[in-house]
């Protein structure tokens, strides 16, 4: 299947900073891309899907001006989590699909803890 | 509203079948997908179904849908060690997002 790569895989940050998780879609041309958060023990909730060179779309109750996605390529998204609290504390997966395309491929996830 | 329930748990022994349960509310979805997550790790696709098929067999993997009870099940047949893992099933929704379950954590003992 074709391969998401997600950067960082694991980040330690302290309250108040902000942190930047990137996905990358590496053999083929993601035109929509999904971020979602996972808590421990938990399923994946969806946070927003963005589609390329389009404002995202955040599902309801997610701070948009909190949590910033940039889809500014065909192979990139990014999620920034502005001002992170430990609340933020959590398991961020992207996933990506090209076109009209059945799958969607996942990243590996990133692990953000706020310190 | 979009809704996937999974049990939460479930656990076999090496060899054996393993049968992983899903109701979904959404008729409308047009696929259903299983996915495999091991710890700390991504979700791995295993296996999708067309609404419109009732059994899909991939090597060890038969996918059962029941669209009438909104109901998919994934077998693992000759289950092992390291199929333990939590299992998601999703069903499709409007834009292409996934509505997943809580995933079932599958223990297998040797």
């Amino acid at each position: 299947g074709a391969v998401v790569s997600q950067h960082p895989s694991r980040v330690i940050c302290k309250s108040g900073t902000s942190v930047k998780i990137e996905c990358r879609s590496l053999d083929f041309q993601a035109t929509t891309m999904f971020w979602y958060r996972q808590f421990p023990k938990q399923s994946l909730m969806l946070m927003a899907t963005s589609n390329e060179g389009s404002k995202a779309t955040y599902e309801q109750g997610v701070e948009k001006d909190k949590f910033l996605i940039n889809h500014a390529s065909l192979t990139l998204s990014t999620l920034t989590v502005t001002s992170a609290h430990p609340e933020d504390s959590s398991f961020y997966i992207c996933s990506a699909r090209e076109g009209v395309a059945t799958e969607a491929f996942f990243g590996q996830g990133t692990r953000l803890t706020v310190v | 509203g979009e809704d996937v329930e999974q049990s939460l748990f479930l656990s076999v022994r090496e060899g054996d079948s393993s049968v992983i349960n899903c109701t979904y509310t959404d008729s409308s979805s047009t696929y259903l997908y299983w996915y495999k997550q091991e710890p700390g790790a991504g979700l791995q696709l295993l296996t999708y179904i067309f609404s419109n098929m009732d059994m899909k067999q991939d090597q060890r993997l038969t996918v059962l849908l029941n669209k009438k009870d909104k109901h998919l099940s994934l077998r693992i047949a000759d289950t092992q060690t390291g199929d333990s893992a939590i299992y998601f099933c999703a069903e499709s929704s409007q834009g292409g997002k996934l509505i997943f379950g809580q995933g079932t954590e599958l223990s297998v003992k040797p």
